[in-house]
């Protein structure tokens, strides 16, 4: 199956510093990818739906300015969560889609485990 | 989307087969039905979909009622490995073919394997 990278997959930062999370597909191209949050016991939450070539689209309730997304290629996706606090301390997780439609499945990343101190 | 319901959780013997039910009284017609699991501290993982005919794959089985208004996912002999929280997903393919947008997760059965 197609695989998704994610880098770094852990990182400890401190209070007010930025943090940059990658996420490639290694195998095929994404014109879409996606950005999950999950914390302790709780199940993936989307966050926003990176689009290369374009303005990212976010999930009500998720800041645009504090979680800036850059897709920079047809492989590459980057999370960037600017100034960040304790309560942004979560896991991380991209997906990636090899093709648009219902019927394809996603491939997700490792995840990235962002402790913020 | 339209909303699934699964059980909280499951307890399996290693190497029995095990069936994880999800209703979804309000599918449509374009919605397909799809699977993944998430295994500890990991990112989830694809294992099946279907739109109405049972379909199989190496991972496991789905088997689809004939109203489409509930599913089950079938692993034939389970191991220590499928231990997992599986999540039962609808993905609308609506007449432009979209699903353009991110997967909708609820809280998904958690599967407690025994050995």
């Amino acid at each position: 199956g197609a695989v998704v990278s994610q880098h770094p997959s852990w990182v400890i930062c401190k209070s007010g510093t930025s943090v940059k999370i990658e996420c490639r597909s290694l195998d095929f191209q994404a014109t879409t990818m996606f950005w999950y949050r999950q914390f302790p016991k709780q199940s993936l939450m989307l966050m926003a739906t990176s689009n290369e070539g374009s303005k990212a689209t976010y999930e009500q309730g998720v800041e645009k300015d504090k979680f800036l997304i850059n897709h920079a290629s047809l492989t590459l996706s980057t999370l960037t969560v600017t100034s960040a606090h304790p309560e942004d301390s979560s896991f991380y997780i991209c997906s990636a889609r090899p093709g648009q439609g219902a019927t394809y499945e996603q491939y997700f990343g490792p995840g990235t485990r962002l402790t913020v101190t | 989307d339209a909303k699934t319901t699964q059980p909280n959780s499951m307890e399996s013997n290693e190497e029995e087969p095990v069936h994880l039910p999800c209703n979804h009284s309000t599918i449509s017609g374009t919605d397909y039905i799809h699977w993944y699991r998430q295994l500890p501290s990991q990112g989830p993982e694809y294992v099946i979909h279907g739109l109405t005919s049972n379909v199989n794959n190496r991972m496991a089985s789905l088997a689809i009622a004939e109203d489409r208004k509930s599913s089950t996912l079938i692993l034939h002999r389970a191991t220590l490995r499928d231990a997992a929280v599986y999540y039962c997903i609808l993905r609308d393919a609506g007449e432009s073919g979209g699903g353009a947008d991110g997967l909708t997760f609820g809280k998904g059965t958690h599967l407690i394997i025994q050995p």
